[in-house]
């Protein structure tokens, strides 16, 4: 059973465009993060969000938990070809010491 | 310095061969993490280690066996590996073992299995 998921799975854009991703679980988290991955390289953590309703904006990234905790979204400005790549939530749960990666994202912006 | 570093880079090996992957932190965190990934998939956790202890195993085959040194290092000593077992395998570190801290990754060494 997959705990956190994403969708959409794959995303092809024009650049210029907006975009959200959505983190979806039936559980309640302490905290959701998000990373970037670019092919061959390692996860680089992109934001965190503690609070339910917590909105983060990170350049033309905005990131937003859900009040009850549950969910996450990722939106994005103005894609660019460097926001291409893997995004993944991941989080610990509110119940438990586990920490589980959502499905991933896998996003390429065509120039 | 948010930097976690593993070596090498990429390896190819033997299915008869014995290989370790290394990977060093020096952010003072107590928890590190050995993760195996697939292209366009999620990161599958391994093993955990909280303060230089074994704590989650999550039903890895024996032929991978994790080692942590010190609290800075953390190996992976590979033997009679499968050429399904070809990935990306990622070392993280977090401050310790608490399920809401930041994961710091590595860059990941690509392993072919042959």
């Amino acid at each position: 059973t997959q705990l956190l998921e994403q969708s959409p799975q794959f995303l092809s854009i024009q650049e210029g465009e907006n975009l959200t991703v959505y983190c979806n679980s039936s559980s309640v988290f302490s905290s959701l993060q998000w990373y970037r991955q670019e092919p061959g390289e390692g996860p680089v953590l992109l934001v965190t969000v503690v609070t339910g309703g917590e909105v983060k904006k990170l350049k033309r990234l905005t990131f937003q938990f859900g009040d009850a905790r549950k969910d996450s979204s990722l939106h994005i400005t103005a894609a660019q070809p460097g926001d291409t790549g893997l995004y993944l939530c991941a989080g610990g749960s509110n119940t438990g010491n586990q920490f589980y990666f959502g499905t991933g994202t896998s996003l390429t912006v065509i120039p | 310095d948010t930097e976690v570093t593993q070596t090498p880079k990429h390896l190819v090996m033997g299915m008869t061969n014995k290989k370790s992957l290394k990977c060093e932190q020096h952010m003072g965190h107590r928890a590190m993490y050995w993760y195996k990934q697939k292209a366009k998939k999620p990161p599958e956790l391994m093993f955990v280690y909280s303060y230089e202890k074994l704590s989650i195993n999550e039903s890895v085959p024996s032929r991978f066996s994790p080692e942590c040194p010190n609290s800075s290092l953390l190996n992976l000593h590979l033997h009679a590996l499968q050429p399904e077992d070809s990935a990306l395998y990622l070392c993280a570190s977090s401050q310790d073992n608490d399920s809401g801290n930041e994961q710091y990754f590595g860059p990941g060494t690509r392993l072919t299995v042959t």
